[in-house]
């Protein structure tokens, strides 16, 4: 129940197309899901976040949608760019209450190479 | 990166030796987590701890040890017990229960 999946495992995008990476969970007590980007030999840096209480949030290129009842969301990156080859990390959290304070749960991560 | 420092970048261990990653962050956060990240998979959680003095075992937290003497440190030991050592390792702090930020990690080793 804990599991966040993700897909797909690797994705090959041309330069000014749309990447699309989706991720599932089963445990209906999360409510918190951030995107990570990841470059490599690097730490993972933070992209964006939702909250399940809105279905879509965009910020420049990058959007998340979300479907509560399907229990996925998915990651879009608009006009793909070479600078945008790195792995992304879907996440998962409850941050109200219990003891897993913070604890995220993340996806397996999809590397994304865009050709230019 | 900014705010939190991992050293060393890499590490070489020998067989049956300890060896220590250090974290250290100025952003005050009060939680800090440690991380193993393997080759084409996901980040998966070793320790983490939400207070000075306290800290949790997480998923994956045999032959690894801890130690939160200071808000600002969080060291990470991995230890003999811990056969398969060579991992990309990463330590993040947070405050609250959602967001998390990473350090640039420390690439582990063995000879």
């Amino acid at each position: 129940q804990q599991q966040v999946k993700q897909s797909p495992q690797s994705l090959i995008v041309q330069k000014g197309g749309i990447s699309i990476i989706n991720c599932a969970y089963e445990n209906t007590a999360f409510d918190y899901f951030p995107w990570y980007q990841q470059f490599p030999g690097k730490g993972p840096a933070l992209l964006i976040a939702i909250r399940p209480d809105v279905s879509e949030k965009k910020e420049g290129r990058f959007t998340i949608s979300f479907n509560k009842s399907a229990k996925q969301f998915s990651l879009h990156i608009m006009d793909s760019q070479p600078g945008d080859s790195a792995t992304y990390f879907c996440a998962a959290t409850h941050s109200r209450g219990g003891t897993s304070y913070g604890k995220l749960t993340f996806g397996q991560g999809t590397i994304l190479t865009v050709h230019p | 990166d900014g705010g939190i420092t991992q050293s060393p970048k890499y590490l070489f261990r020998k067989e049956g030796q300890n060896v220590t990653l250090s974290c250290e962050q100025n952003l005050n956060h009060d939680a800090m987590y440690w991380y193993r990240q393997d080759p084409g998979q996901g980040l998966r959680l070793i320790y983490y701890s939400q207070i000075v003095n306290d800290f949790q075992k997480g998923d994956i937290a045999e032959g690894y040890s801890v130690s939160r003497e200071k808000k600002e440190s969080f060291p990470l030991t991995v230890t003999s017990a811990q056969k398969n050592p060579t991992a990309f390792y990463l330590c993040a702090t947070g405050q609250g229960k959602k967001t998390q930020y990473f350090g640039p990690g420390t690439r582990l080793l063995v000879l």
